[in-house]
Parts: structure tokens; C-alpha cells; sequence
């Protein structure tokens, strides 16, 4: 079944130490996404790839990279999390970017900071 | 810019009794709006999509939704609520420029809760 796969699905980092969240999708899609949903809220997106093409969200913090090696690979780089970084981070894929198209999301990757 | 309203963060009803759950959209171009659920510790899965063609839209588990341009509204129905169905539900739009979609911006959620 073509998918959208994160890993890992928990992730456990320390204050200030370097991570990276990493998405892939069988899909062949042009897009791919980020969000942050922090407890009880609603997505948010951090950033979005159209193929190559990076695009970030004026609100998304410094601390937040993504790289995007090839089609079917995303990456999310938190430099130095801090606590407030605790959340499930969502990665989303679309076909392309007419908005009539739906995004198809991995299962998350929950975040704990310590 | 576009925006989305939920209203009701808790919306609790009887197994086999009517689902609704709200949105009203916010546009300033015409909308593409969706509905998406969330399991616990889950992604979220599409229930159904207005992109401009038919108002009522029919997804997937029982779910539908009409649109409304004189309400800006886009609510998610079932007529028959299944244990199953509880879950947070996300009502969300499109934001979109010139040059494209540029993500999706979600209300708050509504969390349903099923009695037995």
C-alpha cells in the first residue's frame, strides 16, 4: 500500500541536544509537509516542499530546518529543542499543489524533551 | 487569508443518535475545505473534501457534509453515531496563493464523545 511512514514514532531527546525526525512516502508526491500539534490543539504547519522548492512559514522559529534529499524523503532538524518543543510532528504529503488535492499524513512522530 | 471556526471543543451524543459537528469557514477566495479525524495517537485520515463541485459531500464511514456559501458554513454529519466514531475532528482549509496550495490551516478540533 503506497504510504506515508515516519520514524521514529516516539522520540525521547534532551534539552538542548540536536534531532531529527524523518518522513518518507511511496506516494510520488510533489508536496511534502510539516506540521506541530501540540497537546489538545490543531496542526500547524512549519514548513512545506513543492519538489525542491522550500517554503517556511513566517511564524516557524530558526531552532526548525527541514531538508529534502530526493522525492521521497523529508527530514526535520529541531537545532536545540527546548521544552516547549514537546509535540507530535506530522508530516504530510500531496500530489501537488492544487488545493483541490488532499494531504495524506504519517502517523506522527511524538516529541518528549527532557 | 483563510480561517476556519469549530465551534463546540466537546460534542457528546448516544450511540445511534445524530452526528453534528460544526465549522464556518473564513475566505477571502472561494474555499477547499476537508474534514479529517484523529485517533489517539494517530495522523489524521480524510473523512471527505469540498473542492467546488456538489455542495453535499458524502466521505467516507457513514460521514457527509454541505456546503453553505450563505453560512460559510461546511458541517459534518452522520445520521447514526457508532461507538467507533469517537475520535477529535479536524474541520480544515486550504490556504492557497498564486502560485498554489500552500498548506492547510485546521479550526481547534472537535473531540466526540460516544455514549453508550
Amino acid at each position: 500500500d503506497a504510504m506515508v511512514i515516519q520514524n521514529p514514532r516516539y522520540q525521547v531527546t534532551q534539552f538542548g541536544k540536536p534531532v531529527t525526525l524523518s518522513c518518507s512516502q511511496t506516494l510520488n508526491h510533489n508536496v511534502m509537509y510539516w506540521y506541530q500539534q501540540k497537546s489538545s490543539q490543531a496542526p500547524k504547519l512549519l514548513f512545506h516542499y513543492y519538489d525542491k522548492d522550500f517554503n517556511n512559514e513566517a511564524d516557524t522559529p530558526d531552532n526548525f530546518q527541514s531538508r529534502r534529499p530526493n522525492t521521497s524523503f523529508c527530514f526535520l532538524d529541531i537545532r536545540s529543542p527546548g521544552l516547549g518543543d514537546a509535540a507530535m510532528y506530522l508530516c504530510a504529503t500531496s500530489k501537488t499543489r492544487d488545493p483541490r488535492y488532499e494531504q495524506y499524513f504519517g502517523p506522527g512522530t511524538r516529541l518528549t524533551v527532557t | 487569508a483563510q480561517s476556519v471556526t469549530q465551534l463546540g471543543s466537546h460534542v457528546s451524543v448516544s450511540e445511534g443518535a445524530l452526528v453534528l459537528l460544526r465549522c464556518n469557514y473564513s475566505s477571502s477566495v472561494p474555499p477547499y475545505l476537508f474534514w479529517y479525524v484523529q485517533y489517539p495517537n494517530q495522523g489524521l485520515q480524510l473523512l471527505l473534501k469540498y473542492t467546488s463541485a456538489a455542495t453535499l459531500v458524502k466521505g467516507i464511514n457513514g460521514f457527509e457534509a454541505e456546503f453553505k456559501k450563505s453560512e460559510t458554513s461546511f458541517h459534518l454529519t452522520k445520521p447514526s453515531a457508532h461507538m467507533s466514531d469517537a475520535a477529535e475532528y479536524f474541520c480544515a482549509v486550504t490556504s492557497y496563493s498564486g502560485g498554489g496550495a500552500d498548506g492547510l490551516t485546521f479550526g481547534k478540533g472537535t473531540h466526540l464523545i460516544i455514549q453508550p
